[in-house]
């Protein structure tokens, strides 16, 4: 199975913050790698996929990079709306897997 | 728009088997492009994938359950169903179906809203 480690698991900051989160794949995934959000109670929300192409109506400080064995999402300028808990997926093969979450909270 | 929505008894006693049904609406689940998917949260944890199928039939699951689940298709009434037995209280999670996109790019979107299911006697 392809592990996918994700840090960091918890990030403090404020509005307004360049927020990274990486993730990393145990072997690699070329770009099938997606990226969601969720909030306490929802479902998660699709963000990106290929590991860098937007899905549809999702703010553009969202954005992804990497290919390969890392990956990262970047957040340009944190906004009220995006605490939440990130998730990456790698797609490349079976099983699916899924990172540990980086839950970003208000400093 | 599509929407997907789960449905099944919120409470399993151990050794029984967990059922539960997602009904596709707004799009049909006959689509080659897609396949629909089961994942899995436990309280405070992380995602869990489960496993996916295609209206032909073709499924995968995750090895890590092992023979103990079950997935569906009935493209009659456009739902897909997920089987999981015997349970334990380690199966005790929200239960999310979703629809996966397989072409030109691969992820999974939109999810359901999930279904809590404990399993306690």
């Amino acid at each position: 199975d392809i592990q996918l480690t994700q840090s960091p698991s918890f990030l403090s900051a404020s509005v307004g913050d360049r927020v990274t989160i990486t993730c990393r794949a145990s072997q690699g995934i070329s770009s099938y790698l997606a990226w969601y959000q969720q909030k306490p109670g929802k479902a998660p929300k699709l963000l990106i996929y290929a590991a860098s192409t937007l899905q549809s109506g999702v703010p553009s400080r969202f954005s992804g990079s990497g290919s390969g064995t890392e990956f990262t999402l970047t957040i340009s300028s944190l906004q009220p709306e995006d605490f939440a808990t990130y998730h990456c997926q790698q797609l490349n093969s079976y099983p699916l897997t899924f990172g540990g979450g980086t839950k970003v909270e208000i400093k | 728009q599509v929407q997907l929505q789960e449905s099944g008894p919120g409470l399993v006693k151990p050794s029984e088997t967990l059922s539960l049904t997602c009904t596709v609406s707004g799009g049909s689940i006959s689509s080659s492009t897609y396949h629909w998917g089961w994942i899995r949260q436990p309280p405070g944890k992380g995602l869990e994938w489960i496993g996916n199928i295609h209206y032909s039939g073709a499924s995968y699951c995750n090895p890590s359950l092992k023979s103990r689940v079950t997935i569906s298709v009935d493209t009659s009434k456009n739902q897909f169903s997920l089987k999981l037995s015997p349970v334990t209280a380690a199966d005790t999670a929200v239960y999310y179906c979703a629809r996966r996109r397989v072409e030109a790019g691969d992820w999974f979107d939109p999810w359901g809203q999930g279904a809590l299911v404990t399993v306690s006697s």
